[in-house]
């Protein structure tokens, strides 16, 4: 029963180019999660999602970035023009229903992105 | 303003040692979770407090809920080099009860 898949694992990418960031959740998982974690802090959230709607991107930056998960497919989380500060590491999280219901979120192992 | 704001940041002890971490908040919560992320690894569920006051042991790991369900507190006892990483909060929260993390304290045990 694999985990929560995330890749790349490593991507590099320079000023203004684009980035994606692929989540495949756990077998049976609906809900995913994307988390964003800069050095040495803790991980902030970024946006909630349910196959084909999302639920809640109230920490996903106004501009640049979106997040999809579509019916067929894993989630990707896609970041336009990078810069820099986009730097970090992207969790993505699946569960089978809400995590407040007692359904346990799994995350990956992360995709750490550094813009050169 | 962060809503789960953990203390220390930063931790260095010996190998051997006792210590105590920390995670408060001025709201009520109906449980709080605390994770252990290492190095290049996602953060992975250590425990689930959820009655005020509750106390749950986890091999050399004690986690304790406080009576007003605001904080919570974690000791960890004769800490060992493989108890290094990153410990994290986190409770329910925001309209969508997405998961919210605290701050975090890095955790490094020298041999």
């Amino acid at each position: 029963n694999a985990g929560v898949m995330q890749n790349p694992r490593h991507l590099v990418r320079r000023r203004g180019q684009e980035a994606r960031l692929r989540c495949s959740p756990m077998k049976g998982h609906s809900h995913v999660y994307w988390y964003r974690q800069l050095p040495e802090e803790g991980l902030k959230f970024m946006v909630y999602l349910q196959k084909e709607n999302i639920i809640d991107e109230s920490g996903m930056p106004k501009e640049r970035f979106s997040a999809e998960f579509p019916k067929e497919g894993p989630s990707i989380l896609r970041i336009q023009q990078v810069v820099r500060g986009d730097s970090a590491a992207y969790f993505c999280a699946s569960s089978r229903g809400t995590g407040q219901s007692g359904n346990t979120i799994y995350f990956g192992e992360g995709s750490w992105l550094t813009v050169v | 303003t962060q809503l789960l704001e953990q203390s220390p940041q930063f931790l260095s002890i010996q190998e051997g040692e006792n210590l105590t971490v920390y995670c408060n908040s001025s709201s009520v919560f109906s449980s709080l979770q605390w994770y252990r992320q290492e190095p290049g690894e996602g953060p992975v569920l250590l425990v689930t407090v959820v009655t005020g006051g509750e106390v749950k042991k986890l091999k050399r790991l004690t986690f304790q809920f406080g009576d007003a369900r605001k904080d919570s507190s974690l000791h960890i006892t004769a800490a060992q080099p493989g108890d290094t990483g990153l410990y994290l909060c986190a409770v329910y929260g925001g309209a969508t009860n997405k998961l919210i993390f605290g701050t975090g304290t890095l955790l490094a045990v020298q041999p």
